[in-house]
């Protein structure tokens, strides 16, 4: 069946490290992902994103990574701030133009000044 | 710019009441979805709307439902609340090609 995964539940990193979390999706129909931040309290907030055709897509700190071998996506964000402690979902889209995301449960970020 | 709004932030209800939550989308977003998530998870989809017209439906049961305005705001109804119903009721907004869709804060609705 269809579904995203998290390896890892929790994450804790040192400020001014790097980070890298991950997510598996088993869909190989999948062709666009979406990285979401969410703070206590709030919506999740939109990263980066990256379509099927591409490896790998960057912004202000944020690298993602695709692996269509594997079906694995990961989320590395550099020099990690106080500010970056959230909760982070990836989510799959597999219907181009329709907004039907499958999210995963969720990594907890934890930054340790 | 404002961001996806959405009414109320905070709502409670008993078991069998009916509840309606609203929410404004980005300027120039054409489409609107909703997503529930219960504490802990991941959000789910419930319902796309795009020009007016539903373009998807999670699985659901019919007590929900939600339309789309002219202006493109959103309702969500729940009818006949369960306990379970308790969650984070979230609308998000895109342009409509099913790309980077942006979240409001989001409605917590708690059933007693």
């Amino acid at each position: 069946g269809e579904s995203v995964g998290l390896h890892l539940p929790t994450l804790s990193v040192q400020e001014g490290d790097n980070s890298i979390i991950n997510c598996a999706y088993s869909n190989s129909a999948s062709d666009y992902f979406i990285w979401y931040k969410q703070e206590s309290g709030k919506g999740p907030q939109f990263i980066i994103d990256i379509r099927s055709n591409m490896d790998k897509r960057q912004g202000q700190r944020v690298t993602v990574l695709l692996n269509k071998t594997v079906k694995h996506l990961s989320l590395q964000i550099a020099a990690t701030q106080p500010g970056d402690s959230a909760v982070y979902f990836c989510a799959e889209n597999n219907a181009f133009g329709n907004e039907k995301l499958t999210f995963g449960t969720g990594t907890r970020l934890t930054i340790i000044p | 710019d404002a961001g996806v709004t959405q009414s109320p932030t905070h709502l409670i209800k008993t078991r069998g009441q009916q509840v309606t939550l609203r929410c404004s989308p980005i300027s120039g977003h054409k489409s609107v979805s909703w997503y529930q998530q219960v504490l802990g998870q991941g959000p789910q989809f419930i319902f796309q709307y795009y020009e007016k017209e539903e373009r998807g439906r999670g699985n659901f049961p019919d007590r929900f439902s939600a339309r789309q305005f002219p202006n493109y705001s959103s309702e969500l109804n729940v009818n006949a609340l369960l306990l379970g119903d308790s969650a984070l009721y979230l609308c998000a907004s895109s342009p409509g090609g099913g790309e980077k869709l942006f979240f409001g804060s989001g409605t917590q609705l708690s059933v007693l």
